[in-house]
């Protein structure tokens, strides 16, 4: 059972969009809450990182946000483009659990011209 | 530096076949991890090693072994491999990003797409 419930599964928006992906979670010892971002046949690479103290944090283009107290954080892709088409994981893990993750299931994102 | 490393890239197995998939870091890190990658399951993983000398099982580590041969190497092992076996194999390794945060990021390899028929 994923302990990392991430949504949706697949996603088409224009360029300029604004593509949200939504991650939920049950375990409440979670503490750290990264992103990856993974292109075809490459491994994923890490794109952003929060912690539960902060509600929003910001790099670039990408955003997340953060609310505790449902349990749930998304990642926003500010003015989107074609080169960000890729497959999205958001993760959630624990400190000190010697930097076990517990992967979302995925999400593609395309972003056609 | 080449960061991590897999080999080999491509690999088709029969039912019933033995492999060793490798892994090499050359970032001189203390933890390293073996994941699959199943469509519409994520990354799960299979065994991580903290630091040189330990090994752990994972989510999933039924029909695997793992070898720590040294700090830069993590080999993982399918004794007899199955069907349920076929999946893109990522190997990674990590290093706290400072004592103070203990926040820990994953450097991945590229992947060995695994098939077995």
């Amino acid at each position: 059972q994923q302990q990392v419930k991430q949504s949706p599964q697949s996603l088409i928006v224009q360029k300029g969009g604004i593509p949200i992906i939504n991650c939920a979670y049950e375990n409440t010892a979670f503490d750290y809450f990264p992103w990856y971002q993974q292109f075809p046949g490459k491994g994923p690479a890490l794109l952003i990182a929060i912690r539960p103290d902060v509600s929003e944090k910001k790099e670039g283009r990408f955003t997340i946000s953060f609310n505790k107290s449902a349990k749930q954080f998304s990642l926003h892709i500010m003015d989107s483009q074609p080169g960000d088409s890729a497959t999205y994981f958001c993760a959630a893990s624990v400190t000190d659990s010697w930097g076990k993750f517990q992967f979302g299931a995925g999400t593609q994102v395309v972003v056609t011209p | 530096n080449a960061g991590v490393t897999q080999t080999p890239k491509f690999q088709v197995l029969k039912t019933g076949q033995s492999m060793t998939l490798q892994c090499a870091q050359d970032m001189n890190h203390n933890s390293m991890y073996w994941y699959r990658q199943d469509p519409g399951m994520g990354l799960r993983l299979i065994y991580y090693s903290a630091s040189e000398g330990t090994t752990d099982k994972g989510e999933v580590p039924n029909g695997y072994n793992v070898s720590r041969l040294n700090k830069r190497e993590f080999s993982l092992r399918l004794e007899s491999a199955a069907p349920s076996q076929t999946s893109v194999y990522f190997c990674a390794s990590t290093n706290p990003l400072g004592l103070a945060t203990r926040v820990y990021e994953q450097y991945f390899g590229p992947g060995t797409r695994l098939t077995v028929t």
